[in-house]
């Protein structure tokens, strides 16, 4: 059972252009969450989604950030116009469906970086 | 907000040597949960420990957990040099919400 998995593992950008990361939950895992992590900090919630819904997207920027979880494929966390401040590491965690669940499991993330 | 705080910061001991990493935090909680983050790499989860239970080992980790005070300390024993890495609390205050994570321990362990 393969773990979850995040492409690409390392992604540069320039000032102004799109940033696309791709997350593939464990498999038979509905909910899916979106974490960024500043250098030397911890990781910080940006959005909890299950399939085809936004569960909670308190801690997404509302400007130039996105993300969906479509019924078939990946959850994507995309991000427009990419600024210098948006170079941080990705990370995404699935969990199974049910109420209750208490396990996040973590994808070896995106670091992105934007020059 | 940020709800979990590491302390301290960073610590840098021998091996063979014990070390302790506590975490803070504010509001109630449903479980604590520790995770190890080697440099550039991704999460480890180490051990959970549930609002209801005070203290819980696994292997050479040791978790302790005082909700009273809101806090819980990690105890690493006989520290081995590929322990080195940066150490985070994080807390869940209910089944499918988000975790909250501090700002990390950063433990160097020198031969």
């Amino acid at each position: 059972n393969a773990g979850v998995m995040q492409n690409p593992r390392h992604l540069v950008r320039r000032r102004g252009q799109e940033a696309r990361l791709r997350c593939s939950p464990m498999k038979g895992h509905s909910h899916v969450y979106w974490y960024r992590q500043l250098p030397e900090e911890g990781l910080k919630f940006m959005v909890y989604l299950q399939k085809e819904n936004i569960i909670d997207e308190s801690g997404m920027p509302k400007e130039r950030f996105s993300a969906e979880f479509p019924k078939e494929g990946p959850s994507i966390l995309r991000i427009q116009q990419v600024v210098r401040g948006d170079s941080a590491a990705y990370f995404c965690a699935s969990s199974p469906p049910g109420t209750g669940t208490d396990t996040q499991y973590f994808g070896p993330g995106t670091r992105l970086t934007v020059l | 907000s940020q709800q979990g705080e590491e302390d301290p910061q960073a610590l840098s001991i021998q091996e063979g040597e014990n070390a302790t990493m506590n975490c803070s935090y504010k509001t109630s909680i449903n479980n604590l949960q520790w995770y190890r983050q080697n440099s550039g790499r991704g999460l480890v989860h180490l051990i959970l420990i549930r609002s209801n239970e005070r203290e819980k080992h696994s292997g050479r980790l040791r978790v302790t957990l005082d909700t009273s005070k809101k806090s819980s300390s990690l105890l690493i024993t006989a520290s081995r040099a590929a322990d080195t890495a940066s150490y985070f609390c994080a807390t869940l205050s209910s089944g499918n919400t988000p975790l909250v994570f501090g700002k990390g321990t950063r433990l160097s362990v020198i031969a």
